[in-house]
């Protein structure tokens, strides 16, 4: 089945641009979704199809797909960002329907 | 507003049954797949299965399957997850979230809030 690999944790300062990176065997050739978790909350869907931000998450947040590698981008972090970072994909070809990342604690120091 | 809120946390002991339950609302519930989601303490995101509301057809990730039966009441736009005997090894909090298969590459758009099940031996 499909492996996606995350750093377990990037820090960044408050206001600079965190970059959470997601790998995977040819990753550009799929569709990646985003999606963050705070403690005790529900995860929340930040960017689907590679690029798509839903309704009412920020313009801060940003996300690209190619080659090996698919990046999540959050500009002007502030401590609100603070939570895990995972990846997901959607395998269809596979028993293992959807795959996720192993997660990224983003931190903000 | 669309929400899926799961029942509480248990306790139980190894070989012993348990159902948790996800309960959706603010949309048309059977318009939309529901998947179960397993995180155990300190790793990942596994999925578990899926399951469509509008007629019961689910299906499982092969390491899940036989262990975990996934299911519907359409009567009360709930899904569950049950387990015939539990392992210590089931311990972990499970998320239910619900599948956005009008985009093309099915993200979950909505999850529930997840429920600690911890199974002692």
């Amino acid at each position: 089945s499909f492996v996606l690999t995350q750093p377990p944790s990037v820090s960044v300062a408050p206001g600079q641009t965190a970059r959470i990176s997601c790998e995977g065997e040819n990753i550009g050739s799929r569709s990646v979704h985003w999606y963050h978790r705070k403690p005790g909350q529900a995860p929340v869907l930040v960017v689907y199809d590679d690029s798509v931000r839903p309704s009412g998450i920020p313009e801060r947040f940003s996300a690209s797909n190619s080659g090996n590698t698919a990046t999540l981008t959050i500009t002007s972090v502030d401590v609100g960002d603070e939570a895990n970072y995972f990846c997901q994909l959607w395998d269809g070809s596979s028993d293992h329907h959807w795959v996720f990342g192993g997660g990224t604690d983003l931190t903000v120091l | 507003e669309v929400q899926l809120v799961q029942s509480g946390a248990e306790v139980k002991r190894s070989g012993e049954s348990l159902t948790i339950s996800c309960k959706g609302s603010g949309y048309s519930f059977s318009t939309y797949w529901i998947s179960w989601v397993r995180q155990m303490p300190g790793k990942g995101l596994e999925w578990m299965g899926r399951i469509d509301p509008a007629d019961s057809f689910d299906n499982y990730n092969p390491s899940f399957e036989g262990h975990v039966t996934i299911s519907v009441d359409r009567s009360i736009d709930t899904v569950y997850l049950q387990w015939s005997g539990l392992k210590a090894s089931d311990t972990a909090t499970y998320y239910c979230a619900r599948v956005d298969d009008r985009a093309g590459n099915h993200p979950f758009d909505y999850w529930g809030q997840g429920t600690q099940v911890t199974v002692s031996s």
